[in-house]
């Protein structure tokens, strides 16, 4: 069974910091990964897809990168912002059409 | 373009109470997941959909019903609330572009069950 993790459970770093989210899951044989937000109380925002045959994905301030032989993923965030305190949850695709398995979130707080 | 919506976006129910989640989404998406978020639990996958009119049982279906009977819509029911129902539910959907995917949610759903 597919399970996901996702290391540490709370960050707290000062603006202007990069850091580094993990991500890993037990089963090499997925479909895609997927990086979301969320914002308290508020719905899953998509930052990043990658693709099983894909090493990583850029948008703006983040990366993400994929190992898919280790089972494991990272999400890089350079210089970061109050704004992007939230959750970032973590999700594998098994197969084609099949449901996302999520890990339980790294909530991030930025300070100013 | 909505993407997908929820309604209601709070409800509180006491226990044994039935009432139904309606998820509807404009994007012509085949695939359909409802979940639940609890906290320390992440989220869940109870009922699932490939397509209008069929559905699957997913991680956690006990005490709930779905329905899948136009492509746009996907219901999720509870027959007899219980107070372990209490949670946030969130819809998505999802359609294969090409070799990619990405799943969308909705804004979530509140559920109190006294």
């Amino acid at each position: 069974k597919q399970e996901v993790t996702q290391i540490p459970a709370a960050l707290s770093v000062p603006e202007g910091e990069n850091l580094v989210l993990n991500c890993s899951f037990t089963d090499s044989a997925i479909y895609n990964l997927q990086w979301f937000r969320q914002d308290p109380g508020k719905g899953l925002t998509s930052l990043l897809l990658i693709q099983s045959s894909q090493r990583e994905q850029t948008s703006g301030r983040l990366n993400a990168s994929l190992d898919k032989s280790s089972g494991r993923s990272t999400l890089y965030i350079a210089a970061s912002q109050p704004g992007d305190s939230a959750t970032y949850l973590c999700a594998v695709r098994p197969q084609a059409g099949t449901a996302l398995i999520f890990g339980k979130g790294t909530t991030l707080s930025v300070s100013s | 373009n909505a993407g997908v919506t929820q309604t209601p976006k709070f409800r509180v129910l006491k226990t044994g109470q039935s009432m139904t989640l309606l998820c509807a989404q404009d994007m012509n998406h085949e695939y359909m997941y409802w979940y639940r978020q609890d906290p320390g639990m992440g989220l869940r996958l109870i009922h699932y959909s490939v397509g209008e009119g069929t559905t699957a049982k997913g991680e956690v279906p006990d005490g709930y019903n779905v329905s899948r009977l136009k492509k746009q819509n996907f219901l999720l029911g509870l027959e007899s609330a219980a107070p372990s129902q209490t949670s946030v539910y969130f819809c998505a959907s999802s359609a294969l572009a090409g070799t990619v995917e990405t799943q969308y949610f909705g804004p979530g759903t509140r559920l109190l069950v006294l």
